[in-house]
């Protein structure tokens, strides 16, 4: 079974640090483009970050561009979301997400799998 | 302010057919594939439809997609409560090298 599990919210100060972590099973890891998407209490989902299979390349939302860093580990099967000069309007929901990738191509829209998410707090 | 516009609400009664809407623009819709998903109070975004109009296994065929220009739509066709919940649109968009969502769309059955 396909599984993502998502951990290392928590409560954290404005301006503050927290590091996100995904743990991917049942799929061949390295084969397939990841992304982070969030949902704000009562909003919509926003995509935030992604992280391409063969090359690595990265993607980010201009709302997080600069203060996060995805990154992915194909020999421990994680995908990380290092977070820094958190805001308020940081909080939210932090799901992972599997996109689905063809023989030549990775599509960040599609995205078959979910986690259950991870909740980040961004409060004084 | 998202980059693709949806309508905030749409609403429908047991048995009628509704669609939802999803207006981008050339940098996204018009060159990329649109995807919808489905969220249920408290769960995880469900993929409902892929590559503008793909179901993927185990999607009910009262769903379905289409896409024009820079436009797509979600159609529900005999509609059912279990229905009632969150629709979101989704893309590439080629401009902001990222993956874009629509609002959400809260679809009430009435």
């Amino acid at each position: 079974e396909i599984q993502l599990l998502e951990s290392g919210g928590g409560l954290v100060q404005p301006g503050g640090s927290l590091r996100l972590s995904c743990a991917a099973s049942g799929f061949s890891f390295s084969n397939y483009a990841l992304s982070w998407v969030r949902q704000a209490p009562g909003k919509g989902l926003e995509w935030v970050s992604g992280v391409s299979s063969a090359t690595g390349s990265t993607y980010y939302a201009d709302s997080v561009k600069g203060r996060f860093t995805v990154s992915r580990d194909n020999s421990k099967n994680t995908l990380d979301l290092q977070m820094n000069s958190l805001r308020v309007e940081d909080t939210a929901v932090y799901y992972c997400a599997k996109a689905y990738c063809s023989s030549d191509s990775c599509y960040f829209g599609h995205m078959d799998v979910w986690g259950k998410g991870t909740t980040v707090t961004v409060s004084s | 302010q998202s980059v693709l516009t949806q309508p905030p609400s749409a609403s429908g009664t047991p048995g009628q057919r509704v669609t939802i809407s999803c207006s981008g623009s050339s940098s996204n819709i018009g060159k990329n594939y649109v995807y919808w998903y489905q969220q249920l109070p408290g769960t995880a975004p469900k993929l409902l439809i892929y590559r503008n109009n793909q179901r993927p296994s185990g999607v009910p065929d009262r769903f379905s997609g289409s896409k024009s220009g820079t436009s797509a739509s979600l159609a529900i066709s005999g509609l059912r409560s279990e229905d009632e919940t969150d629709y979101y649109c989704a893309t590439w968009d080629d401009s902001l090298s990222g993956a874009v969502f629509g609002g959400g769309t809260k679809l009430t059955v009435l």
